[in-house]
């Protein structure tokens, strides 16, 4: 069964201070993975995606990949209490064109 | 922007009716998708279709259907509604090994 694992948290961070999360994945054939944001009783919205090994910035974001550790992880520098939410990492699965395999989150926590 | 939209956000079922969930996305996406999630559960698939008239189970279709008519509306169809049925159910769209978008969800309570 192919899996995606994150730390469910909760992760408390302070304002300000830089938030780091961290997913593992067990499909080598994966080619896309995403990083979603969920607030309580909302739905998730898609806040990055990496394709390729490295950094990417957007903004206050940072995804990192890297395939041959098959690690995927989001920075989130500047934390604000904005930021308190649940963050699921998502990986394309290689078999399918359609499905994406959800890990089961980690809540982050960002304290005055 | 894309857009998925829900039919209802709250629902209140009685035990045995069946149930009817809608979903509609305009960005002509080939894929659409039907999940629930639950409390230390995360997203679980129920089905998805990557075509009008094509679905495939995910991993928990027992006790639902779908049905896709059209390209852009994606229905879950609840048979005869049970309370573990209760949960919050999650539609999204997407093309090809590409992002998947969410509706806003529909927040089902059977009793």
């Amino acid at each position: 069964q192919k899996e995606v694992e994150q730390n469910s948290g909760p992760l408390s961070v302070p304002e300000g201070a830089i938030a780091s999360l961290n997913c593992t994945y067990s499909d080598r054939g994966s080619q896309s993975f995403f990083w979603y944001r969920q607030y309580s009783g909302k739905s998730p919205e898609l806040i990055m995606s990496i394709y390729s090994n490295g950094d990417k910035e957007d903004g206050r974001f940072t995804a990192q990949l890297n395939k041959a550790s098959q690690y995927v992880s989001l920075l989130i520098r500047d934390s604000q209490p904005s930021d308190s939410a649940t963050y699921l990492c998502a990986v394309t699965e290689y078999s399918s064109a359609s499905k994406i395999i959800f890990g089961s989150g980690t809540r982050l926590s960002i304290r005055p | 922007d894309v857009k998925v939209t829900q039919s209802s956000r709250y629902l209140v079922k009685r035990t045995g009716e069946k149930v009817f969930l809608e979903c509609v996305q305009d960005m002509d996406h080939e894929n659409m998708f039907w999940y629930r999630q639950d409390p230390g559960l995360g997203l679980r698939l129920i089905y998805f279709s990557y075509d009008v008239k094509m679905k495939e189970k995910g991993d928990i279709p027992e006790g639902y259907s779908v049905s896709r008519e059209k390209k852009e509306r994606f229905s879950l169809i609840l048979e005869s509604a049970s309370t573990n049925q209760t949960s919050m159910y999650l539609c999204a769209s997407s093309s090809p090994r590409s992002t998947q978008y969410f509706g806003p969800g529909t927040r089902l309570l059977v009793l």
